[in-house]
């Protein structure tokens, strides 16, 4: 079966445009998370999603990180007026269900770099 | 406070030995889950084995093991006969059930396999 799908693989961009990530579940996962990881680091929380709505938002670092996920699948990240500092590898995972033991499956993640 | 710290940057292994992977984590919550995941240099977060804060026994996946000390608050990754493959990242995961559905990641251990 089909895994977590995320395009682009690698993005570079300018400072100050704007991008999309998308985020393809696993069927059948109402859950989606996005987390960002820097060099060296291990991921840190964004967002999360519950069907369509964002349950939780607070990983998000400011107002030009946006995610949306209008019909309870694929999911868009999005970063406006993009700066320097947020050139990582961006990683959405899915789970069945959320809490407890659902591990959540994540995809091989997009490389956004900014110059 | 850190949630999750991972305290060894780097280790190294013998091919076919055992090798255990600290994991501390700080939480208030009394119902959590404890996850490991392994992270090649493709990128992609494998799941390995996850751990129930109310577990009675320690959590076992072929020849991945838990050593889950509830009141040391120590979560350590034991692979057993380690082979070349296992070389990669490895991130321990919290998530704690009063605080939504994120995870709470480590740095992370470096682990090579020595032939």
């Amino acid at each position: 079966g089909a895994g977590v799908s995320q395009t682009p693989s690698n993005k570079v961009t300018e400072k100050g445009k704007y991008v999309e990530l998308r985020c393809d579940p696993i069927s059948g996962h109402t859950a989606l998370y996005w987390y960002r990881q820097s060099l060296g680091q291990g991921p840190e929380f964004l967002i999360y999603f519950q069907g369509t709505g964002a349950a939780d938002d607070s990983g998000l670092p400011n107002d030009r990180f946006f995610a949306v996920r209008p019909e309870g699948s694929v999911s868009t990240l999005k970063i406006q007026r993009t700066e320097r500092g947020d050139s990582a590898v961006y990683l959405c995972a899915s789970s069945f269900g959320s809490g407890g033991y659902n591990e959540q499956f994540f995809g091989p993640g997009t490389r956004l770099t900014v110059l | 406070a850190q949630k999750i710290t991972q305290t060894q940057p780097g280790m190294f292994v013998q091919e076919k030995e055992a090798v255990t992977l600290d994991c501390t984590y700080d939480t208030s919550d009394p119902s959590y889950g404890l996850f490991w995941y392994k992270q090649p240099s493709s990128g992609e977060m494998i799941f390995l084995i996850y751990q129930g804060s109310y577990d009675q026994q320690n959590a076992t996946e072929g020849r991945y093991s838990l050593n889950f000390q509830k009141a040391r608050k120590s979560a350590n990754l034991v692979i057993s006969a380690s082979q070349l493959g296992d070389s990669a990242m490895y991130f321990c995961a919290m998530r704690e059930s009063n605080t939504g559905n994120q995870f709470y990641f480590g740095t992370g251990t470096s682990l090579t396999v020595i032939p």
